[in-house]
């Protein structure tokens, strides 16, 4: 069965340092989203991404965040300079023009 | 903004007991979906709903969307051990390919053997 691929699983990071979370969607889906959920609360959209550029971002999605599709197959979500409050699960989803999407298994980012 | 409400918060039941829980909003939702998430891993799509009144089951679940929009349950019949997780509900609230899903808090379910 297809699925959504997230590394890592667990990232560690000091405050102000810039991380990268990866993922590599499902093969022929065209949609791809990050989500973010921080412990005990819902989950929350911070943007979605079609045909090499950002559809919609969330408020949360500011300056400090980016995405990119740097080859075809990965699609990734950069924090420049990340604070205490970005401690989350990051999760990645895809989907096709059909169905629902597909989440990954997510990246816990603990900022210390 | 968009808000999901989602009741109740936390279940503690016997197997074998039925559930039901549920999500409403202010919104009204073209879509609703239910997801199941278990610890360590993402969300899982159990049921999409996409017209006013469908009552869809997959195996021992059963979810409707309700016939103002603003509403959906999702029910789990005779559950099991394995059924323990988060449910969360979830809707777009425009149409199209590329929407963005509004989740509810999320009912944590405990099953006692």
């Amino acid at each position: 069965e297809p699925e959504v691929t997230q590394t890592p699983s667990h990232q560690v990071t000091q405050m102000g340092q810039e991380v990268i979370l990866r993922c590599v969607p499902i093969s022929n889906h065209l949609y791809f989203y990050w989500y973010r959920q921080i412990l005990g609360q819902k989950v929350e959209f911070l943007v979605s991404f079609y045909n090499n550029e950002i559809s919609e971002k969330s408020e949360i999605f500011d300056d400090q965040f980016s995405v990119e599709r740097p080859d075809g197959s990965n699609f990734t979500l950069k924090i420049r300079s990340t604070k205490l409050e970005d401690s989350a699960m990051y999760f990645c989803a895809s989907k096709d023009r059909v169905y629902e999407a597909f989440f990954g298994q997510g990246t816990r980012l603990t900022v210390v | 903004g968009q808000q999901l409400n989602q009741s109740p918060q936390s279940m503690f039941i016997q197997e074998g007991e039925d559930v039901s829980m549920n999500c409403t909003s202010s919104s009204i939702f073209n879509t609703w979906l239910w997801y199941k998430q278990e610890p360590g891993e993402g969300p899982v799509l159990l049921i999409a709903l996409y017209k006013a009144g469908e009552l869809t089951s997959n195996g021992r679940l059963t979810a409707q969307f309700g016939i103002t929009r603003k509403d959906s349950f999702l029910n789990i019949s005779a559950s099991i051990p394995s059924d323990v997780g988060i449910y969360f509900c979830a809707g777009h609230l425009g149409a199209g390919n590329n929407r963005k899903l509004i989740w509810g808090l999320g009912t944590s379910l405990a099953v006692n053997p």
